[in-house]
């Protein structure tokens, strides 16, 4: 199993392009997440999905949009970049058993995309 | 709204000396806490998972306890060499979606 992979790993963009930023799971996990880490801070949620076609904003959600069509994938868009979204992304999954999410489980992260808007 | 806070924000130990860090939490409702220990540039390797039934959980030279009553967590590191230099940092999963609230992180320096 890969786990949770990111890509691209680095990227520098010019204020008001766009982008995607792409994440993908092989453990069959169904909630993901969308985190963002400025220098020397914590992660901040962004966006999250329970499962395929449910999303839901995080804290700072604004700036960003999501989808989920597959369990797997859990792109996020930036569609006008700006210079506060210079940050680093980071994906997390959290397995769901048939009680649903534990307490015992922890989410797995993936290796983060470092994202420079000039 | 949940809110974690750690303390010390830094902290720089000679090596071989044992150490605290702190992690504080607003809403005791949670599901469990996570301390994470991040290198510079680095991405988030998993330390340590305490459920919220639970009182502590240790991993080689590492102890964390949760007193979920009083929303406080604790990492013990016994024995501090200069590889355990990083930021730790303390997430606590609570709301629906079990998502993760962040601490703002220890960066620990630990000198040879």
């Amino acid at each position: 199993n890969a786990g949770v992979t990111q890509t691209p790993k680095f990227r520098i963009l010019k204020i008001g392009q766009s982008m995607t930023l792409q994440c993908t799971q092989d453990m069959n996990h169904n909630y993901m997440y969308w985190y963002r880490q400025d220098p020397g801070m914590g992660l901040k949620l962004i966006y999250y999905s329970v499962g395929a076609g449910i999303t839901d904003k995080g804290e700072v959600p604004n700036g960003y949009n999501v989808s989920r069509s597959t369990t797997e994938d859990f792109p996020l868009r930036l569609e006008l970049a700006a210079p506060s979204q210079t940050s680093v992304y980071f994906c997390a999954t959290v397995p769901q058993g048939l009680a649903g999410v534990s307490s015992y489980n922890e989410q797995f992260f993936g290796p983060g995309t470092r994202l420079t808007v000039l | 709204k949940q809110e974690v806070t750690q303390i010390p924000a830094a902290l720089s130990v000679p090596e071989g000396e044992n150490l605290v860090l702190n992690c504080s939490f607003t809403d005791s409702a949670i599901y469990n806490l996570q301390w994470f220990r991040q290198d510079p540039g680095k991405g988030l390797t998993s330390l340590l998972l305490i459920q919220s039934s639970q009182r502590e959980q240790t991993s080689g030279r590492l102890n964390a306890s949760l007193d979920k009553s009083s929303g406080r967590s604790t990492l013990y590191i016994a024995a501090s060499q200069p590889g355990d230099s990083a930021t730790y940092l303390c997430a606590v999963s609570s709301g629906s979606a079990r998502q993760l609230t962040f601490g703002s992180g220890t960066q620990l320096t630990v000198l040879p």
